[in-house]
């Protein structure tokens, strides 16, 4: 059974850092393709970042480059979020989502996200 | 980046009613289109790729249709556990942006 645990959430003052971590099971982790996506309280589905099965292809959505870094530990079965100078805006449940391939293609599998709150 | 919309934003409907929700893109994606099932405080759901391909495991009252610009998602025969909110996302280019949702609730 694929599972994809998001850990790493909580309150952050603005300017702050957090970094959030995917442990994945289940699956080939170092074969597929892994995002990020968000979603502000009562708002709608945020695309934020992917990464290649191999780590060598990132993406950004303009709203967190240069701000956020997805990298991952295919040894570990993890994917990470280091987000940074964080903004209230940046209030969200972050949710890793698993690729059906090693490239990019559409989502099969959900993590139950974490809640990260921006706010002093 | 590719915008996408919805219609309509919201349904009011009855268990065994058939509903129809229509996803725009701004610009061409050819099938690269997904429909996903939210529901309250739970993850989002994937329920069907490239446009018209059912997830494993979802019931085939859900169907999906379209290819281009614009696209569909019916829901045959509404079930209580079909009440909630319905998002289309396209694939085809970077970012893979969303539309803003329909919620279906109860009438």
């Amino acid at each position: 059974e694929v599972q994809l645990v998001e850990s790493g959430g909580g309150l952050v003052q603005p300017g702050g850092s957090l970094r959030l971590s995917c442990s994945a099971s289940g699956f080939t982790f170092s074969s597929y393709a892994m995002h990020w996506v968000r979603q502000a309280p009562g708002k709608g589905l945020e695309y934020v970042s992917a990464i290649s099965s191999n780590g060598g292809s990132t993406y950004y959505a303009d709203s967190v480059k240069g701000r956020f870094t997805i990298s991952r530990d295919n040894s570990k079965n993890t994917l990470y979020l280091q987000m940074s100078s964080l903004r209230a805006e940046d209030t969200a449940v972050y949710n890793c989502v698993k690729s059906v391939s090693s490239g990019w293609g559409y989502f099969d599998y959900w993590g139950q996200g974490t809640l990260v709150t921006v706010s002093s | 980046d590719i915008q996408m919309t919805q219609s309509p934003s919201s349904v009011s409907a009855s268990v065994g009613d058939r509903v129809t929700i229509t996803c725009r893109a701004s610009q061409g994606i050819s099938n690269y289109l997904a429909w996903f099932q939210q529901k309250p405080g739970k993850a989002p759901k994937s329920l069907i790729f490239a446009a018209s391909s059912l997830q494993s495991g979802v019931p085939s009252k859900f169907s999906g249709s379209g290819s281009g610009t614009d696209f569909t998602l019916t829901i045959s025969s509404l079930q209580p556990e079909d009440f909630a909110t319905y998002y289309c996302q396209q694939y085809n280019s970077f970012p893979f942006t969303f539309g803003p949702g329909t919620k279906v609730d109860i009438k």
